[in-house]
Order: structure tokens, then C-alpha cells, then sequence
């Protein structure tokens, strides 16, 4: 079936420095999204974005995050910069309208 | 805001024995939201279940049901006699009609069947 990929699994950043989360949407699919699961605690909506804008976010989604997706390429989750609490399993979804939603196997972000 | 509660794991069932997961919402959202179930194999990433969006419907897949009751806010899933193969982490989400991709996710069960 239809795929979301995400580029890398795990990652480990200093605390303080800047990542871009990558990820690779299904082909067509209009709307994008990216949830965080820290380790232990329920998945959480972070943020959908549509047609070039942030649609909605969650009051998870601080100041220091960013989402972008240039030119049709990588659907990007940008921190800058990050912190410690920022740790957790980063999760990646696109849909088309109103269809099921695909979601990637995640990129585990660890700040240290 | 909205929120899911459902069954703490982990369950451990054997194969051919029946199973229920329970899942219990509060949307505070909206009235009606659509109700998932989402589940991730080991090594695979999260993939929709079974989806039911009208209350009182019930909805099937892979031997898997779940019916959308909004009396007791409730949408567990059943299965009749599980196989070592449904052995994963199962999650309940909760979406708005209008936007199908932001979903409220319960805590997700690992369910574990001994052959």
C-alpha cells in the first residue's frame, strides 16, 4: 500500500542545535501532518498543513518548531533549537481529502 | 478537549481465543466524531484498522469489529478468535468530521497472541 517514508529512523542532536525532520508523503496526497509521542505517553497532534499553510496546531507546537514542504519535495519538521524535552518519536501522516490517513514508522529524535 | 481511554496492556491472549479491547471517548469538540482503530505491526508503521464514522454503524476488518455506540461513548474492538499474526500495538483515535487528519489517540494496547 501507499507509503510515508521518514529520513532518518533516530537521531541524536545536542541540545540547543537545529534539526529538520524529513519526510516523504504518499504521491497526491494534499494534507500533511506530524504528531509526537514521547516515550511512555499517548501520540499528539502537533500540526496539519495544507496547500503551502499551517492549517492547525496544537499547543504543542512552540514557537521554536517549523513545517515546511518547498516545491512539492520533503514535508520538513524543523526545531531551532531544540531542547530536552523535545525527545520523543516524530511522526509524519498524509491523506488526500478526506481519505484515510497514512502515517510513517516515525524518527526517533533524541536531545542530549 | 477531547480525549480516549482504552484497555492498559499488555493483554496476552492465546490463539483461537476471543478478544476485546475497550475504548471509551469524550469529544467535547464536536458531537459525533468519526472513531478509529489504528494498529502498528512490529517493525511497520501505524495503519488504519477499521473506521466507523456514523454513530450506531459497525465497522469490520481483518476479522476485526467494532461497533460506534454513543450511549455509552464507547467503540471497543472485538475479534472472535485472534491468530499469533494480530499480535500488535492497537490504538483507539477519535477525529473531527471536517478534518479527518487530526486524530486524538488513545494510550494503544500491545496485544501479545501465544500460539
Amino acid at each position: 500500500g501507499p507509503k510515508v517514508l521518514q529520513i532518518p529512523s533516530h537521531q541524536i542532536i545536542d541540545m540547543g542545535q537545529m534539526v529538520t525532520l524529513n519526510c516523504d508523503p504518499v504521491s497526491n496526497h494534499l494534507y500533511f501532518y506530524w504528531y509526537k509521542q514521547i516515550l511512555g505517553q499517548q501520540m499528539e497532534f502537533l500540526v496539519n498543513f495544507y496547500n503551502g499553510k499551517v492549517m492547525e496546531k496544537s499547543k504543542l507546537f512552540k514557537d521554536q518548531f517549523s513545517v515546511e514542504r518547498p516545491d512539492g519535495s520533503y514535508f520538513t519538521l524543523k526545531i531551532q533549537p531544540t531542547a530536552l524535552e523535545d525527545s520523543a518519536v516524530y511522526f509524519c501522516a498524509s491523506s488526500s481529502t478526506n481519505t484515510e490517513v497514512f502515517f510513517g514508522k516515525g524518527t526517533r529524535l533524541t536531545v542530549v | 478537549g477531547d480525549s480516549v481511554t482504552q484497555t492498559e496492556g499488555p493483554v496476552t491472549v492465546s490463539e483461537s481465543e476471543s478478544l476485546i479491547i475497550n475504548c471509551t471517548y469524550s469529544a467535547t469538540s464536536i458531537a459525533y466524531p468519526n472513531l478509529f482503530w489504528y494498529v502498528r505491526y512490529p517493525g511497520e508503521g501505524l495503519q488504519l484498522l477499521l473506521k466507523v464514522i456514523t454513530a450506531g454503524q459497525k465497522g469490520s476488518s481483518r476479522g476485526f469489529e467494532a461497533t460506534y455506540n454513543k450511549e455509552t461513548t464507547s467503540f471497543h474492538l472485538q475479534k472472535a478468535s485472534v491468530q499469533e499474526s494480530d499480535s500488535a500495538v492497537y490504538y483507539c483515535a477519535l477525529g473531527r468530521g471536517t478534518n479527518t487528519g487530526k486524530l486524538t489517540f488513545g494510550d494503544g494496547t500491545v496485544l501479545t497472541v501465544k500460539p
